[in-house]
C-alpha cells in the first residue's frame, strides 16, 4: 500500500518558536494533502485542504498566519505552526490522496506529530 | 446536531464475539464512507470503504450502509484482544474529498 511519511515523529519547543511538520507521499503522487489535528482523547478535526502549487483551504476557525500550508511538489506538504503556544500542543496527522482508478481515491495517513510546546 | 456521531463506548465484547458499531451522518450529499481503526497514540489506518447501499464484506470485517436512514455500521466478527481500539467513521461528499470524523467508538475485546 501507499506510505506517507511525517518528520519529526514528536518535537518539543518553547512558547513562541516556529515548528515546521513535513508530510511526504513516499511511493506515489499527491495532488491532495489534508492536515488533522487530534487533541487527547477526541477525534480528528481537518485544519486544511492542502492542493500541490495553490493556496491551502482552510477550515473555519483555523487561523492561516498561524498555520502556514506550503505543497510545493506533488510528494511533500509542510505545515508550520508559527508562535506556538501551549495550547498548540496536539497531536498533527496529515493525509495524502491517491487516484485509484475508475474513480475511486483513497487517502492514506502518516504516523503522525506529537507536539508539545513549553 | 454533530455531522458525523458514534457512541464514544466502550463497547466491551468477550473475545470471539461480534463486536457492532453503529455511525449516523447529517449530510446527505454524503457520499463515500470510511472505517478507520486507530490505537492509542497512533494514526488511523483504514479498515473499509463502502459507496453504495448494502453490505461490505472484507474477513472479519462487514460494513453496512443505508443512505435512505443516513446510518452506516461496522461488524467486527471473531473479535480479538488486538481489535481492541477506538473505531472512527468517517464520510465525504466526494472521492478525495475531505473526510469528516466521528468522535469515535472505543472497543475493548476481553480474553
Amino acid at each position: 500500500g501507499a506510505v506517507v511519511s511525517q518528520h519529526p515523529s514528536w518535537v518539543i519547543c518553547k512558547s513562541g518558536t516556529s515548528v515546521k511538520i513535513e508530510c511526504r507521499s513516499l511511493d506515489f503522487q499527491a495532488t491532495t494533502m489534508f492536515w488533522y489535528r487530534q487533541f487527547p482523547k477526541q477525534s480528528l478535526m481537518l485544519m486544511a485542504t492542502s492542493n500541490e502549487g495553490s493556496k491551502a483551504t482552510y477550515e473555519q476557525g483555523v487561523e492561516k498566519d498561524k498555520f502556514l500550508i506550503n505543497h510545493a511538489s506533488l510528494t511533500l506538504s509542510t505545515l508550520t505552526v508559527t508562535s506556538a503556544h501551549p495550547e498548540d500542543s496536539s497531536f498533527y496527522i496529515c493525509s495524502a490522496s491517491q487516484h485509484l482508478g475508475q474513480g475511486a481515491v483513497e487517502q492514506y495517513f502518516g504516523p503522525g506529530t506529537r507536539l508539545t510546546v513549553t | 446536531q454533530k455531522e458525523v456521531e458514534q457512541n464514544s463506548g466502550p463497547l466491551s465484547v468477550p473475545e470471539g464475539a461480534i463486536a457492532s458499531l453503529n455511525c449516523t451522518y447529517s449530510d446527505r450529499g454524503s457520499q463515500s464512507f470510511f472505517w478507520y481503526r486507530q490505537y492509542s497514540g497512533k494514526s488511523p489506518e483504514l479498515i473499509m470503504f463502502i459507496y453504495s447501499n448494502g453490505d461490505k464484506e472484507d474477513g472479519r470485517f462487514t460494513a453496512q450502509l443505508n443512505k435512505a436512514s443516513q446510518y452506516v455500521s461496522l461488524l467486527i466478527r471473531d473479535s480479538q484482544p488486538s481489535d481492541s481500539a477506538t473505531y472512527l467513521c468517517a464520510v465525504s461528499k466526494a472521492a478525495g474529498n475531505k473526510l469528516t470524523f466521528g468522535g469515535g467508538t472505543r472497543v475493548l475485546v476481553k480474553p
